[in-house]
């Protein structure tokens, strides 16, 4: 059964940079069938696609967040990281990993870590 | 950019009820659309791919119907578990992904 799971701070400065990792398990991080995204989801409010990234490092970003997002891969060490930086208050929000199918038909967020909550203050 | 907007945004209905929750695309995404469940402090799940074809595992009383830019997802019965919030997504923009905001499903 594969599983993701975040790890990062809990708490990021503003203006400073918010790291996270997330580990795939049970299943391979360089199947050519998928991608790897990021979502995040400011507590009580709806989610936001982040990024996503391919085995090879090829990577789409939300417009909206492109300037200060860096999403990259270690297949090595079956991770991929999302880096992102000036962070203020409003960047606060539970940040989920997430497998992209689209082996069949539309793409789809069919895997998901549980989430990890990112604070942002001083 | 394309933009999804749900409806209600929150729902209140009874144990055995028919729900329909509503989905419109901002313009015509096919049948590039997926619909989640996220529970109380858990990560979304997804329920159906594709408009209508359902994930394994999910109970057939889920549906989903819908093309272009209106699309539905039914619960036939509603059962205590599925009180929820859903969300629609677009994968038409594909390598750009957007989700509704969601629909609260609580009861009555």
């Amino acid at each position: 059964q594969l599983q993701l799971q975040e790890s990062g701070p809990g708490l990021v400065k503003p203006s400073e940079t918010l790291s996270l990792t997330c580990t795939v398990s049970g299943g391979s991080i360089s199947s050519t069938s998928y991608y790897w995204g990021w979502i995040r989801q400011p507590l009580g409010k709806g989610l936001e696609w982040i990024g996503s990234i391919y085995y090879s490092g090829s990577t789409h970003y939300n417009p909206s967040l492109k300037s200060r997002v860096t999403i990259s891969v270690d297949t090595s060490k079956s991770q991929f990281s999302l880096k992102l930086s000036s962070v203020t208050a409003a960047d606060t929000a539970v940040y989920y990993c997430a497998r992209l199918d689209y082996s069949y038909g539309p793409t789809s967020f069919d895997y998901w870590g549980q989430g990890t909550l990112v604070t942002v203050s001083s | 950019d394309i933009q999804m907007t749900q409806s209600p945004s929150s729902l209140s209905a009874s144990v055995g009820d028919r729900v329909i929750i509503t989905c419109r695309a901002s313009q015509t995404i096919s049948t590039s659309l997926n619909w989640y469940q996220q529970k109380r402090g858990k990560a979304p799940k997804l329920l159906i791919h594709a408009v209508s074809s359902l994930q394994s595992g999910v109970p057939s009383r889920f549906s989903g119907s819908g093309s272009g830019t209106d699309f539905t997802l039914t619960i036939s019965s509603l059962q205590p578990e599925d009180f929820a919030t859903y969300y629609c997504q677009q994968s038409y923009s594909t390598p750009i992904y957007t989700f509704g905001q969601g629909t609260k499903l609580e009861i009555k």
